[in-house]
């Protein structure tokens, strides 16, 4: 039983490029979230997903799309990285409601030049 | 955007002592509390989800109780150790569905031997 698992843990982009980030959990959760934590800012939402197919927008989702094609699999992408992405990513899964705690994966830092 | 405040900052104690800290969030459209402990270089992992006022958890050492008509939530540490050096989420759901997760910036908590 992995969890939530995130591919890369590291990439360095360069402004303009994209590039697509990979989550993954072994836990037939519903809901799966990816977040953003930069200094001083704390856990900000940036896209969040309530079952296979649908995706919603959370608190900074500008720059950012997302997909859920199958259950378990959750992507950010990013068409045209700015330095202000430059950030670390967590993905998250849980079951609904809120009334269970949430299960991150283990970041994937970004940089970008 | 509603606030989650924690406070302190950070806390520096003294191994052996017993500390706690605050998460303050708004008492209208409560739903539940998170409690998160995040150690460096890993990712957040749930302490606590508590939807009752008046609710008390423990786990261990450490404990957490809940005010949701006055919005607030204390985490204690009994005989602190080294290894509860981290950092302490807490985060509000509002029952808005999956964006109703509020993540206050956490408490960085160091246990000086």
């Amino acid at each position: 039983n992995a969890g939530v698992t995130q591919t890369p843990k590291f990439r360095v982009l360069k402004t303009g490029q994209s590039m697509t980030l990979l989550c993954a959990q072994d836990m037939n959760h519903e809901y799966m979230y990816w977040y953003r934590q930069d200094p001083g800012m704390g856990l900000r939402l940036i896209h969040y997903s309530v079952g296979e197919g649908t995706t919603a927008k959370g608190e900074v989702p500008d720059g950012y799309n997302v997909s859920r094609l199958k259950k378990q699999n959750f992507l950010l992408g990013l068409e045209s990285a700015a330095p202000s992405q430059t950030s670390v990513y967590f993905c998250a899964s849980s079951y609904p409601q809120g009334r269970s705690g949430q299960y991150f994966g283990p970041g994937t830092r970004l940089t970008v030049t | 955007i509603l606030n989650v405040e924690q406070s302190p900052q950070s806390l520096h104690v003294q191994e052996g002592d017993s500390t706690n800290f605050t998460c303050s969030f708004p008492s209208s459209n409560f739903y539940a509390l998170h409690w998160y402990r995040w150690e460096t270089a890993k990712s957040p992992e749930a302490l606590f989800v508590m939807t009752l006022n008046g609710d008390e958890k423990k786990k261990g050492r450490i404990s957490a109780t809940l005010n949701t008509k006055e919005g607030y939530s204390y985490l204690y540490i009994k005989g602190s150790q080294p290894e509860d050096s981290a950092t302490y989420l807490c985060a509000w759901y509002s029952g808005g569905g999956a964006d109703g997760l509020t993540f206050g910036k956490g408490t960085h908590l160091i246990i000086q031997p």
